[in-house]
């Protein structure tokens, strides 16, 4: 069963701060792995899209990693910001089809002051 | 303005009752999908469509139906409401191109059904 699992459930960190959200995933075939940034209200904006061939991608203090032999990704986010409390959801691409996306219940991360 | 536009944005309604909630997207995509989500959960994908003669089944499409009037505009119908389909419900849309599974999420609505 493709699945995609998220730890932790939330987070909660001093601004300025770092933090890393980790993401395991069994899906196959793989196609692809993203990083979405859901605030609340909101619906998810992607931020990073990494395929099997890449193992790091950034987007301003937003890095994440993948390792396809272990199935495993991470996001990283450097000095955190108020901005940056949302939910982070980690989102698998089974190729094949309409290259199905599946979701992880996504990481909770609260920035305080 | 907003790419995707959800409308209504909040909506209660009584068991029983048909209700539909409606999507535009002025980006130009070919492909929009409907998903909900729920606590605790992953997006689950009800409907999708790759153009205006196409329409697919997704994970949970039971209790649901859609219509896709135009390009444009992709409408979630529940035919007869349930309180388990208390939930947020996005509608995202994408090209058919190399970045055809970067999926750009309209505002969502939120559904109770009581």
């Amino acid at each position: 069963k493709n699945q995609v699992e998220q730890s932790p459930q939330s987070l909660i960190i001093l601004e300025g701060k770092n933090c890393t959200l980790q993401c395991n995933y069994t899906v196959s075939p793989f196609s692809n792995l993203r990083w979405y940034k859901q605030d609340t209200g909101r619906g998810p904006v992607s931020l990073t899209i990494m395929t099997f061939s890449e193992n790091t991608k950034s987007n301003g203090r937003y890095t994440a990693t993948l390792d396809a032999d272990t199935k495993q990704s991470s996001l990283h986010i450097t000095a955190s910001q108020l901005s940056d409390s949302a939910s982070y959801i980690c989102v698998v691409g089974a190729s094949g089809g309409y290259n199905k996306l599946i979701f992880g219940a996504g990481t909770r991360l609260a920035v305080h002051p | 303005d907003a790419d995707v536009t959800q409308t209504p944005r909040n909506r209660i309604t009584k068991t029983g009752k048909r209700i539909m909630l409606e999507c535009s997207q002025t980006k130009g995509h070919d492909r929009m999908y409907w998903y909900r989500q729920d606590p605790g959960l992953g997006l689950q994908l009800i409907y999708y469509s790759f153009d205006v003669k196409d329409i697919n089944k997704g994970e949970i499409s039971d209790g649901y139906s859609v219509s896709r009037q135009a390009q444009a505009k992709f409408s979630l119908s529940l035919e007869s409401a349930i309180p388990n389909q208390t939930a947020l419900y996005f509608c995202a849309t994408s090209d058919a191109g190399p970045e055809r599974d970067t999926q750009y999420f309209g505002p969502g609505t939120r559904l109770t059904v009581l």
